[in-house]
């Protein structure tokens, strides 16, 4: 049963500090997406992945977040410095992305909790 | 632009009555619909699709037609029970585009 697996689930840490979060998303999906869940603000899109090229991280605070994907089997947030407002669900998510297919179908990962003292 | 609109929630109901989650949405051209719910502590999990006009998904007892005439796609469940307690997402995929727009969820608690 091939899921995307994300580590760390739970995080936290004090303000200031770098944060990496890491995904593994299912094996032969060529995008991956970069989540963000809060109660205020509910799911954003924060980045995305195509073929391990980034298309949009339009969503991301450019001055302290960064995705990359070193390779297709995994994906990095990280963010540096941490600020309390970046407490929040973290979820990556993998598709597969045929080229014109009408199959947006995205798996989720379980997310990462992250609380930012 | 793309968007999504639910009703909000919580829906509080009973076992087996009867579910209805309102889902419309705002797109240009033909794009997918989808359900997405979460159980608490976990991320979203695909509940149902449609990828064309008058399509009906369905998934464990629960369904969705696409309806381009209203653009909308409710959600529906006949008898709900309190395993179903969850939050219930619906997003809508452009043509031709990998990126999903959700709506902000509706949670659905069902008491015994």
């Amino acid at each position: 049963d091939a899921r995307v697996t994300q580590t760390p689930r739970h995080k936290v840490t004090e303000m200031g500090q770098e944060v990496t979060m890491r995904c593994q998303p299912i094996l032969g999906h060529n995008t991956v997406f970069w989540y963000r869940q809060t109660m205020m603000q509910g799911l954003e899109l924060l980045a995305y992945f195509r073929n391990r090229a980034p298309l949009d991280d339009s969503g991301m605070p450019k001055d302290r977040f960064s995705a990359e994907m070193p390779d297709a089997t995994l994906a990095t947030l990280k963010i540096q410095p941490s600020e309390p407002r970046d407490s929040a669900v973290y979820f990556c998510a993998s598709g597969r992305d045929t080229g014109g297919a009408r199959d947006n179908e995205q798996f989720f990962g379980p997310g990462t909790r992250l609380t930012v003292l | 632009g793309n968007s999504v609109t639910q009703m909000e929630g919580p829906v509080t109901l009973s076992e087996e009555a009867f579910l209805t989650i309102n889902c419309t949405y705002t797109a240009t051209g033909y794009p997918s619909l989808f359900w997405y719910v979460q159980y608490p502590g976990e991320g979203l999990q695909l509940l149902l699709k449609a990828t064309k006009a008058d399509d009906k998904g369905s998934n464990k007892g629960f369904e969705a037609t696409y309806r381009k005439e209203t653009t909308s796609f409710h959600l529906e469940k006949g008898s709900v029970q309190v395993s179903d307690s969850a939050v219930y997402f619906c997003a809508l995929g452009p043509s031709g585009y990998s990126t999903l727009t959700f709506g902000k969820g509706t949670m659905l608690l069902v008491s015994p």
